[in-house]
């Protein structure tokens, strides 16, 4: 099984500061098959990034993912006081499906 | 518009059965691979298996296998989670997800079930 470490557990930024979320794999993530989820208070998760670095459908520019292996990024250029949530990683590159435990991000 | 629905919040006794519903609509339900993810109180997603309606074809987390069935009408369009003998440590968030054609993350979430379980 794959496990994901996010960092940092907590991630707390002033409007319009750029976020760097960070996501390590146990081992290699073959093809990029990592996603990322964006989870608000009380909501359903919602898909923000695939293959490593494509956005989801209506996604807005301001976020960004890269990386590749076993270490990778999801990047939001200019905070944004909607973007306060919890975010996660997944990779689907094999069997059982994992996610990363979650990054917080909390406006100053 | 794609949807998935979920069946409301439950509160059941430890012991007691379970089995908690997602519809799906606006898309081909018997062409995609829904999921089911729970979220215990205060804590992260976990993938508990994945259902293709289309010919039941089913997969499990090795860590629930034998803990819940998850099974499909797709006459109704509708997945469903059970449980035969639930336990406090059931008591979680359930989402089903349904999963893109040709790759394993998911696109479109239901809104949750919220499972209690108390004496």
């Amino acid at each position: 099984e794959i496990v994901l470490t996010q960092s940092p557990g907590t991630l707390s930024l002033s409007p319009g500061e750029r976020a760097t979320l960070s996501c390590r794999a146990s081992q290699s993530v073959g093809s990029n098959y990592l996603a990322w989820y964006q989870q608000k208070p009380g909501q359903a998760p919602r898909l923000l990034i695939y293959g490593a670095s494509s956005r989801a459908t209506g996604i807005p520019d301001r976020f960004s993912g890269s990386g590749s292996g076993t270490d990778f990024t999801l990047t939001i250029s200019r905070l944004e006081p909607e973007d306060v949530a919890v975010y996660y990683c997944q990779q689907y590159t094999s069997s059982p499906l994992t996610f990363g435990g979650g990054t917080k991000v909390e406006i100053k | 518009e794609v949807q998935l629905v979920q069946s409301g919040a439950e509160v059941k006794k430890p012991g007691e059965s379970l089995k908690i519903s997602c519809k799906g609509s606006g898309y081909s339900f018997t062409s995609y691979w829904i999921g089911w993810v729970r979220q215990m109180p205060g804590k992260g997603l976990e993938w508990m298996g994945i259902i293709y309606p289309g010919d039941s074809d089913t997969r499990y987390s090795p860590s629930l296998q034998g803990q819940v069935t998850i099974s499909a009408d797709k006459s109704i369009s509708t997945a469903y989670l059970q449980w035969n003998s639930l336990k406090a440590s059931d008591t979680a968030m359930y989402y089903c997800a349904r999963r893109v054609v040709s790759e394993e993350f998911f696109d479109y979430w239901g809104q949750g079930t919220l499972v209690t379980v108390s004496s």
